[in-house]
């Protein structure tokens, strides 16, 4: 079973709708949560951070982690055709800083 | 723009040369990565330096040769690649182990093809 788990998609949506990516982990040690953003031929853009329970919001962007179920989501809220991208979730644990572990990603399409 | 710089942003190699991937990162950050992604599949953790040591090795094999000449420098020397390790190649940092847990910086990696 991989450690952190999530649907690859594609996930296809027209524009002005409301995203929802989601990741499931088996870690109970995970306590820093991320979300990149990466496009074609670049590498991950950070967009959310977050650490053990709880939502945060950014603009359109809202994490949500709920560490009694080992789930977090990002959602995005009246979606752009500039937010089509792969989107990937990563963790990391307590006790070890430096290793993070990632979501094979979800590609989104949103259609003007 | 991202404040973590990787040069060159291609590089078409033969089997035979020897060629050297550079990062630069000017955040004050004390651990630094290379990993290597395929298409369609997530970044593959390949090496961590924290305060310029090696401190994570994922078994990657020997024609792969990284360095950490200072805090904001990480090299990967390439010697004898084959074709399966054409990929995007990322580099990426972050505030370090013995500091508070922080995210992840990525730069927009050097696309390597192996003839």
């Amino acid at each position: 079973q991989k450690e952190v788990e999530q649907d690859p998609g594609p996930l296809s949506v027209p524009e002005g709708a409301i995203v929802s990516l989601n990741c499931t982990y088996s870690n109970s040690a995970f306590q820093y949560f991320m979300w990149y953003r990466q496009y074609s031929r670049k590498g991950p853009e950070l967009l959310m951070y977050t650490y053990s329970s709880g939502n945060k919001e950014d603009g359109r962007f809202t994490a949500q982690v709920d560490k009694s179920s080992k789930y977090i989501s990002l959602f995005i809220r009246d979606s752009q055709p500039s937010d089509s991208a792969t989107y990937l979730c990563a963790m990391r644990s307590l006790y070890n800083f430096n290793k993070f572990y990632f979501g094979s990603g979800t590609k989104l399409n949103v259609k003007p | 723009d991202t404040e973590v710089t990787q040069t060159p942003k291609h590089l078409v190699m033969g089997m035979t040369n020897k060629k050297s991937l550079k990062c630069e990162q000017h955040m004050g950050h004390r651990a630094m990565y290379w990993y290597k992604q395929k298409a369609k599949k997530p970044p593959e953790l390949m090496f961590v330096y924290s305060y310029e040591k090696l401190s994570i090795n994922e078994s990657v094999p020997s024609r792969f040769s990284p360095e950490c000449p200072n805090s904001s420098l990480l090299n990967l020397h390439l010697h004898a690649l084959q074709p399966e390790d054409s990929a995007l190649y990322l580099c990426a940092s972050s505030q370090g182990q013995y500091r508070d847990g922080q995210p992840q910086h990525f730069g927009d990696g050097t696309r390597l093809s192996i003839l």
